[in-house]
């Protein structure tokens, strides 16, 4: 069964430096989202991704994050600089259409620290 | 704005037993999609099982099934015959029936199985 890939599965980076997160969403997929999960708490919506640009997105996506679909298949997630409140396990979904019966297919997370 | 609630922030039961995990949820639309994912220690989100509002029937996987009362807004996941592996967090997941399928989660059950 095909599958969301994300690297890397963890990422160290020090305060104020900019991390990219990367995503390979399934190949026929259309939409793209990134999800947050701070240690302990619950799964919060980021952004939603469509047609080369954002379809929506949470107040926690400010001015710091942004995405991209550079080259057809990758879907990446910028932070500019990272906050030790970044810290976070940061998952990337897609879905092929627009209804609940098309279920997101979630990545297996990449896990970034901030220090 | 969605909310979904789970007030179980842990439970515990024996292998084999039956367990429920309770999930509310409050909303104005009337058309809608229910999820529960499971989040084993790996981090990573698997979907258990998905309801839709419009359908009367509750939704059943082999040993997952929930109990959706739509006036109530409630949707508990019951899980029979329980295993080892069951052993995870679960969120319950509210989504739009139409939309950019932003997932709203709640803040989980941490469930363990015993030996």
């Amino acid at each position: 069964e095909p599958e969301v890939t994300q690297t890397p599965s963890h990422q160290v980076t020090q305060m104020g430096q900019e991390v990219i997160l990367r995503c390979v969403p399934i190949s026929n997929h259309l939409y793209f989202y990134w999800y947050r999960q701070i240690l302990g708490q619950k799964v919060e919506f980021l952004v939603s991704f469509y047609n080369n640009e954002i379809s929506e997105k949470s107040e926690i996506f400010d001015d710091q994050f942004s995405v991209e679909r550079p080259d057809g298949s990758n879907f990446t997630l910028k932070i500019r600089s990272t906050k030790l409140e970044d810290s976070a396990m940061y998952f990337c979904a897609s879905v092929g259409g627009l209804r609940g019966n098309s279920p997101l297919h979630f990545g297996n997370g990449t896990r970034l620290t901030v220090t | 704005a969605q909310t979904v609630t789970q007030s179980q922030p842990e439970m515990s039961v024996q292998e084999a037993e039956t367990v429920t995990l309770s999930c509310t949820y409050d909303t104005s639309e009337s058309n809608y999609y229910l999820f529960w994912y499971k989040q084993p220690p790996s981090r990573q989100m698997i979907l258990v099982i998905r309801q839709e509002a419009y359908k009367q029937q509750n939704a059943t996987e082999n040993r997952f099934s929930v109990n959706f009362q739509k006036a109530a807004k409630s949707f508990s996941l019951k899980i029979s015959d329980s295993q080892l592996g069951d052993t995870a967090m679960y969120f319950c997941a509210f989504m739009k029936y139409q939309g950019a399928q932003k997932l709203v989660f709640g803040q989980g059950t941490r469930l363990t199985i015993n030996p």
